[in-house]
């Protein structure tokens, strides 16, 4: 069974750039017809999609956040990750990694990490 | 504000029958399918509903989902305490190329 899990930085000052990764372990990350997302959720408010990359390293970012957004994957690791520059107190969120399908959504998702950006 | 409008929150008595609805527009609900999700306090969201109305294993069959036009809703039958939970509805954007969420949807069991 495919299992998520984030890890980075719990705190980034701003105007930092805030990095984090995602392992995926139970499958490989350039098996089948996947791709890789990032999804964000501030505290007491919905979820917000951030891009996605599959694992031929093609990109789709949000953009309202593309100016800003770097998602790459390392698939001899089995990880992705995800850069977001220049970062804001409006970036503190929960950050979820997730396995989407395309024009159907996500269907597996990591823990989520809590980011707070903050000086 | 999200792209999807879903009531910010529902409840009933154990045993009663709960329905979500979720609003969108042509580029998302209209030509694509709907998922649903449920986030129990503190933890990721978890896929309730795919495709418009199919429950991956081990989602109990008291769930179920449907979809008319640039609408869906989720029916929660037999609402148990276990099911107090934040819902939220999902399609796919056209215009964004990506999904787009509800504000999601807090259900409470009296």
């Amino acid at each position: 069974q495919v299992q998520l899990q984030e890890s980075g930085p719990g705190l980034v000052k701003p105007p930092q750039t805030l990095s984090l990764t995602c392992s995926v372990s139970g499958g490989t990350i350039s098996s089948g017809s996947y791709y890789w997302s990032w999804i964000r959720q501030p505290a007491g408010k919905g979820l917000e999609w951030i891009g996605r990359i599959y694992t031929s390293g093609t990109t789709t970012y949000n953009p309202s956040l593309k100016s800003r957004v770097t998602i790459s994957v390392d698939t001899s690791k089995n990880q992705f990750s995800l850069r977001l520059s220049s970062v804001t107190a409006a970036d503190t969120a929960v950050y979820y990694c997730a396995r989407d399908r395309l024009w159907f959504g996500p269907d597996i998702w990591g823990q989520g990490t809590m980011v707070t950006v903050s000086s | 504000q999200s792209v999807l409008t879903q009531p910010p929150s529902a409840s009933g008595t154990p045993g009663q029958r709960v329905t979500i609805s979720c609003s969108g527009s042509s580029s998302n609900i209209g030509s694509k399918t709907v998922s649903w999700y449920q986030q129990l306090p503190g933890t990721a969201p978890k896929l309730l509903i795919s495709t418009n109305n199919q429950r991956p294993s081990g989602v109990p069959d008291r769930f179920s989902g449907s979809k008319s036009g640039t609408s869906a809703s989720l029916a929660i039958s037999g609402l148990q305490s276990e099911d107090e939970a934040d819902y939220y509805c999902a399609a796919w954007d056209d215009s964004l190329n990506g999904p787009v969420f509800g504000g999601g949807t807090k259900v409470t069991v009296l």
